[in-house]
């Protein structure tokens, strides 16, 4: 059974500082990975896209990658408030060209 | 572009009932997927196409549930009879290729199931 694992929070910061999130996965095989984000209410919307190990940064978001430790993380620099949402990591599955299996999220909440 | 498109956007029925949800893939997207979203479950893949042909199944919770595809632009899901806990979002989305493509979602369809 392969596997997204994600702490489901909540994760709560101050505005301005930086939220980290974090996703690990089962299968060593994977090679796309992707974070994306779901407001109450509303359909998931991507984020970020990272496929190779190192860091991604777009903006205010940084995307990271550890395929030997099956690892992802998504850093956002300055919060605000506007970023409170559910965030999930999707790992596409090896072998199935269009299979994503993603984690169950982890909501974060930016106070003011 | 208008995006993917779903309907209806919120349906209430009574157990037994047939359900069938719709969907508009994005024009010229290769894939097709429908996913379902609880909070207990989280987002689940139910079924996904390529090219209008069903590729993996596995995610369909039982037979109660069946997807089609006639064409491009058009997919159907159909839950018949349905039961309570069948209550969750349903998804469908689409992306141009496949693996490193972006999945775009449409806005769900809010199932209650009384």
């Amino acid at each position: 059974q392969k596997e997204v694992e994600q702490n489901s929070g909540p994760l709560s910061v101050p505005e301005g500082a930086i939220a980290s999130l974090n996703c690990t996965y089962s299968d060593r095989g994977s090679q796309s990975f992707f974070w994306y984000r779901q407001y109450s209410g509303k359909s998931p919307e991507l984020i970020m896209s990272i496929y190779s190990n190192g860091d991604k940064e777009d903006g205010r978001f940084t995307a990271q990658l550890n395929k030997a430790s099956q690892y992802v993380s998504l850093l956002i620099r300055d919060s605000q408030p506007s970023d409170s949402a559910t965030y999930l990591c999707a790992v596409n599955v090896r072998g199935s060209q269009g299979n994503l299996i993603f984690g169950k999220g982890t909501k974060l909440s930016v106070k003011p | 572009d208008a995006g993917v498109i779903q309907s209806p956007r919120h349906e209430v029925t009574e157990m037994g009932q047939e359900v069938t949800l719709r969907c508009k893939p994005i024009s010229g997207h290769d894939y097709l997927f429908w996913y379902r979203q609880t909070m207990m479950r989280g987002l689940e893949l139910l079924i996904y196409f390529n090219n209008n042909v069903p590729i993996d199944d596995s995610g369909m919770p039982e037979d109660r549930f069946s997807a089609k595809m006639p064409n491009a632009s058009f997919s159907t899901l159909k839950i018949q009879p349905s039961e309570p806990r069948d209550s969750a979002v349903y998804f469908c989305a689409s992306s141009l290729r496949s693996g490193r493509d972006t999945i775009y979602f449409g806005e769900g369809s809010w199932l209650t199931v009384v």
